[in-house]
């Protein structure tokens, strides 16, 4: 069965300093990779994806993430933090190929501190 | 039009009772899904359409639930005969059509259903 593991409940940050926020996957065949973020009282917003090709993405507002095969992980991260950063981070796989229902992880809830 | 839209945002019902909930997805997007979201977990995924045609429904989707999608534009979501258990956020998603490329879901800001 498919499934994506995000082992942090709550990551805390400084304002300024570089932050990751952990995710790990387990898919047959190639995954999809998605990166959401949820601010309260406010949908799911997307970040950036892996789909192929290079493993560093590049995303939204700063965030970019590295696809790693071989220790199945694809970590969110970016290089300064910013207080308006702190909100709960959703790491998603799909675990076929097209358009299809996401799997996603419990969630890590980022805490910036000013 | 900005967003996938979701109503009401809102839903406090007794037990026993009938609720549906409505999504309007973003124009042009064809791909329509469901999710929950019980408090500390991520989404899980309940049903998606493609159009009018519903293409996949989980194990989570007791027959209680029944979801529409009659002329492949909005969507209902149904639930018969609530339960505590059903309290939790409903949120509702779209996507670009099939074919071009992994397209990413956009989501709604959800439906947050309380059963007393």
């Amino acid at each position: 069965a498919q499934s994506v593991a995000q082992p942090e409940d709550q990551v805390n940050v400084a304002e300024g300093n570089p932050l990751t926020v952990k995710c790990t996957y387990s898919v047959s065949g190639n995954p999809y990779l998605f990166w959401y973020v949820q601010y309260p009282n406010r949908g799911l917003q997307f970040l950036l994806k892996y789909i192929t090709g290079d493993n560093l993405v590049k995303g939204s507002y700063g965030f970019e993430a590295e696809f790693n095969k071989s220790q199945t992980s694809f970590h969110l991260k970016k290089p300064s933090a910013l207080v308006s950063d702190s909100a709960l981070y959703f790491c998603a796989v799909s675990p076929y190929s097209g358009n299809t229902p996401l799997v996603f992880g419990k969630g890590t809830r980022l805490s910036v501190i000013a | 039009d900005t967003g996938v839209s979701q109503d009401p945002r809102h839903k406090i019902t007794k037990r026993g009772q009938n609720v549906t909930f409505r999504c309007d997805p973003i124009s042009e997007h064809n791909r329509l899904y469901w999710y929950r979201q019980t408090l500390g977990q991520g989404p899980e995924f309940l049903t998606y359409f493609q159009n009018e045609a519903q293409l996949e429904k989980s194990r989570l989707l007791s027959d209680r639930f029944s979801a529409e999608r009659p002329k492949g534009s909005f969507s209902t979501l149904e639930i018969q005969r609530t339960e505590q258990g059903d309290s939790a956020m409903y949120l509702c998603a779209s996507s670009l059509p099939t074919g071009r490329a992994y397209n990413e879901q956009f989501f709604g800001p959800g439906t947050r259903l309380t059963v007393l």
